[in-house]
C-alpha cells in the first residue's frame, strides 16, 4: 500500500529535550515536506526537500532541521523544544515527475512540550 | 503571496443536504489545488485534484470545480449524511511544490 508513515504519532516532551520524529514514505517520490498545524493559523510549511541531500526552509523553519539522506525517509529534528512548538506536524510527499501531481500526507504526529 | 481563504469557516446541515464549500485565492498563477478531509485531531485525507486546465472533478458524491478568472473553488457535496461531518480544506499547490492551505470549513451533518 502506498503511504507515508510517521513515528511517533504522539509526543509529549519537555523543553530542551531534543527529539525526531520520523517519516517515511514508500512510493519513491523526490519531493517531501514538513508542516505544521496550528488553530486559527492553519497548515504552514516548515521545511523541504526536493531530492536527496537537497532541503529548504519553508515559512516556519525556526527551531527546526531537517536531513534527507535516503530517498524515501525525511526526519525532522527539535534540538531544543520550545513549548510554542506544541503542535500537530505532517509530512508529505509528491512525485517530481509532473507538476500536476497531488500530494500525500502521513497521519499526523502531536507534539506537546512542557 | 498567495492567500487563501474559506468561507464559511463552519456550517450546520441536516442529513440529505446538498451543499457547497467554498475556496477563493488571490493568484491565478496556480498548478493545480487539492481538496482535503481532516477528522478532529487526524491527518488529511485527499478527495479531489483539480490541475490548472481542468474545470472540474468529480468522485462519488463529491464534485470540485475551478475558475482561475474569478478565483475561486468550491467543493459540492451532495445528498450530505453523518459521515461527512469534517474539516474541509482547500490548498493550492503554486510553485510545484508547497501547499498552500486555506484554514478550512468545519462540516456537522446532523441526522
Amino acid at each position: 500500500e502506498a503511504q507515508v508513515t510517521q513515528n511517533p504519532r504522539y509526543l509529549i516532551t519537555v523543553t530542551g529535550k531534543k527529539l525526531t520524529v520520523t517519516c517515511s514514505q514508500n512510493m519513491n517520490h523526490e519531493y517531501m515536506s514538513w508542516y505544521r498545524q496550528d488553530p486559527g493559523l492553519g497548515l504552514r510549511q516548515i521545511y523541504y526537500s526536493m531530492n536527496v541531500e537537497v532541503t529548504d526552509k519553508g515559512d516556519v523553519p525556526e527551531g527546526y532541521k531537517v536531513s534527507r539522506k535516503e530517498k524515501r525517509n525525511f526526519p525532522l529534528i527539535l534540538e531544543s523544544p520550545s513549548p510554542n512548538q506544541t503542535s500537530l506536524y505532517f509530512c508529505a510527499s509528491r512525485s517530481l515527475a509532473g507538476r500536476y501531481n497531488e500530494q500525500f500526507f502521513g497521519p499526523g504526529t502531536r507534539l506537546t512540550v512542557l | 503571496k498567495q492567500e487563501v481563504t474559506q468561507i464559511p469557516a463552519a456550517l450546520s446541515v441536516p442529513e440529505g443536504e446538498n451543499l457547497v464549500l467554498n475556496c477563493s485565492f488571490t493568484d491565478s498563477a496556480i498548478y493545480n489545488l487539492q481538496w482535503f478531509r481532516q477528522d478532529p485531531g487526524k491527518g488529511l485525507t485527499s478527495l479531489l485534484l483539480i490541475q490548472s486546465s481542468q474545470r472540474e472533478q468529480t468522485s462519488g458524491r463529491l464534485n470540485a470545480s475551478l475558475d482561475k478568472s474569478s478565483g475561486r473553488s468550491t467543493l459540492y457535496i451532495a445528498a450530505s449524511q453523518p459521515g461527512d461531518s469534517a474539516t474541509y480544506l482547500c490548498a493550492f499547490n503554486q510553485a510545484g511544490t508547497a501547499l498552500i492551505f486555506g484554514k478550512g470549513t468545519t462540516l456537522s451533518v446532523s441526522s
